[in-house]
């Protein structure tokens, strides 16, 4: 069984660099062609696609509105992928998810809550 | 690049069906069969329901149903039953190269 697990930082002030990290279990990141992702959902509001990276890390794709701050790695080696989003505001706060993108977003991460505030 | 276009609310009763739409555009719902649904109850992370339109992953109930017609999606939950009241998310694949999500529908059951 696949499983996925955020982690990082839940306080982060403004103007700073949030980072996270999904470490990938179960399976060995490389046994086919995914995506990795990352999607948020600040509290009571809706699901936000933020963006995805390959195994190789050579193919990213990443949401229009936030493109200008977002960056993304993947470590296969450690069955680990990477978000980092740079300029953070009050309204980055959000549970911030990693999931797998196969056919769709099949496992996801228990998510993280993220909050942005001095 | 705007959200596909859920209801914010569906009721129903034990029992009977409801359907949920998801409403896109050509350059995403519409050229694309990489429509997915997903159920989130509170508290907990989205669960996958339905892929490329109206495949149900393995466990899942065959009371969750997906279609699609132009540039609208839908899900069709038979059978209401108390355990579904949560809220449901559409997804959908774009021309360019990323994924974009609904709103979102809370369902409940009355």
């Amino acid at each position: 069984q696949v499983q996925l697990q955020e982690s990082g930082p839940g306080h982060v002030k403004p103007s700073q660099t949030l980072s996270l990290t999904c470490t990938v279990s179960g399976d060995s990141m490389t046994s086919d062609s995914y995506y990795w992702t990352w999607i948020r959902q600040p509290v009571g509001k809706g699901l936000e696609w933020i963006g995805r990276i390959d195994t190789s890390g050579g193919d990213t794709s990443y949401n229009p509105s936030l493109k200008s701050r977002v960056t993304m790695s993947v470590d296969p080696s450690k069955n680990q992928f990477s978000l980092n989003m740079n300029s953070v505001t009050a309204t980055d706060t959000a549970v911030y998810y990693c999931a797998r993108d196969g056919r769709a977003f099949d496992y996801w991460g228990q998510g993280t809550l993220v909050t942005v505030s001095s | 690049q705007s959200a596909l276009t859920q209801p914010a609310s569906v009721s129903g009763s034990p029992g009977q069906s409801i359907t949920i739409s998801c409403t896109g555009t050509s350059r995403d719902v519409g050229d694309y069969d990489y429509v997915s649904w997903y159920q989130q109850r509170p508290g907990k992370a989205p669960k996958l329901i339905i892929y490329e339109v109206s495949n149900r992953p393995s466990g899942v109930s065959d009371r969750f149903s997906g279609s699609k017609f132009g540039n609208t999606a839908s899900l069709t939950i038979s059978g209401l039953q108390t355990e579904d009241e949560a809220d449901y998310y559409c997804s959908s694949y774009t021309d360019i190269r990323t994924r974009l999500f609904g709103g979102g529908t809370k369902l409940t059951v009355l």
